[in-house]
C-alpha cells in the first residue's frame, strides 16, 4: 500500500522569501510522484512530475523538487515566493499498475500563505 | 482543445434526491476518474474507468454509480442524495502507463445536500 504524508498543514512565508513544502512517501512500487496546486475554487492543476528520471525535477512558476530514495522525500521548494503562489499544494504519489492504469494516492495538502 | 470539463460547476440537492454528473474530455484517454475532495481530506478515488465500458470501484464507492458509455464521458450518479455527499467533485483523465499517467484534472462541481 501506498501513503503520502504532508508534513505541514499551513507554510506562511513573506513575499520574495523562499519557499519549502514537505512530503514524505511510501511505495511498494517504484513510485511516480507529482505536486499538484490548487488556486482557491479552481481545479488541481500540475506543477511538476518525477517518473525515474531526473532527481531534480523542474517545474511550471519557478518550483522545484527533488526525489530522495534514501529518505522517501519529494519536497517542494521555490527561491522566491510570489503573492500569486498563494494557494493549497499536494503531493501525489502514483501506484503504477501493469494494465495500464494508475490510481493517485493524495496527501492531505499544505495551504501556502504569503504576506506582503 | 477545452481538456477535461464538468457540469454542472454548482447544484443544490435535497436529501433523497438523484442527479448525475457529466465529465467531458477531448485528450482521447483511456482512463477516467471521478474523485470526492472534503476539507482536510485530500482528494478519494470514488471510482474509475480503464476504456470505455468499463469501471471499477474507488476507496469510497458507497452511495455512487458511475457508467462509461462513450470514452469520452463519464458519469457520476447519486441515486438518493445525502448530507455527507456534500462535497467537491472532480473528474480526471489519463492515457495510462506506460504512455503518460499523468492525471489531468477538471474544474470541479460543487454539491451541497440539504
Amino acid at each position: 500500500a501506498q501513503s503520502v504524508t504532508q508534513l505541514d498543514s499551513h507554510v506562511s512565508v513573506s513575499e520574495g522569501t523562499p519557499v519549502l513544502l514537505r512530503c514524505n512517501y511510501s511505495s511498494s512500487y517504484s513510485p511516480s510522484l507529482f505536486w499538484y496546486v490548487q488556486h482557491p475554487n479552481k481545479g488541481l492543476q500540475l506543477l511538476l512530475k518525477y517518473t525515474s528520471a531526473a532527481t531534480l525535477v523542474k517545474g511550471i512558476n519557478g518550483f522545484e523538487a527533488e526525489f530522495k530514495k534514501s529518505e522517501t522525500s519529494f519536497h517542494l521548494t521555490k527561491p522566491s515566493a510570489h503573492m500569486s503562489d498563494a494557494a493549497e499544494y499536494f503531493c501525489v504519489v502514483s501506484d503504477k499498475r501493469d494494465s495500464g492504469y494508475s490510481t493517485l494516492t493524495f496527501g492531505k495538502g499544505t495551504m501556502l500563505l504569503v504576506s506582503p | 482543445n477545452a481538456g477535461v470539463t464538468q457540469t454542472p460547476k454548482f447544484r443544490v440537492l435535497k436529501t433523497g434526491q438523484s442527479m448525475t454528473l457529466l465529465c467531458a474530455q477531448d485528450m482521447n484517454h483511456e482512463y477516467m476518474y471521478w474523485y470526492r475532495q472534503d476539507p482536510g481530506m485530500g482528494l478519494r478515488l470514488i471510482h474509475y474507468s480503464v476504456g470505455e465500458g468499463t469501471t471499477a470501484k474507488g476507496e469510497v464507492p458507497d452511495g455512487y454509480n458511475v457508467s462509461r458509455l462513450k470514452k469520452q464521458n463519464f458519469l457520476l450518479g447519486l441515486e438518493s442524495a445525502a448530507p455527507s455527499q456534500t462535497s467537491v467533485y472532480f473528474c480526471a483523465s489519463s492515457p495510462g502507463f506506460p504512455n503518460d499517467e499523468t492525471q489531468y484534472f477538471g474544474p470541479g462541481t460543487r454539491l451541497l445536500v440539504l
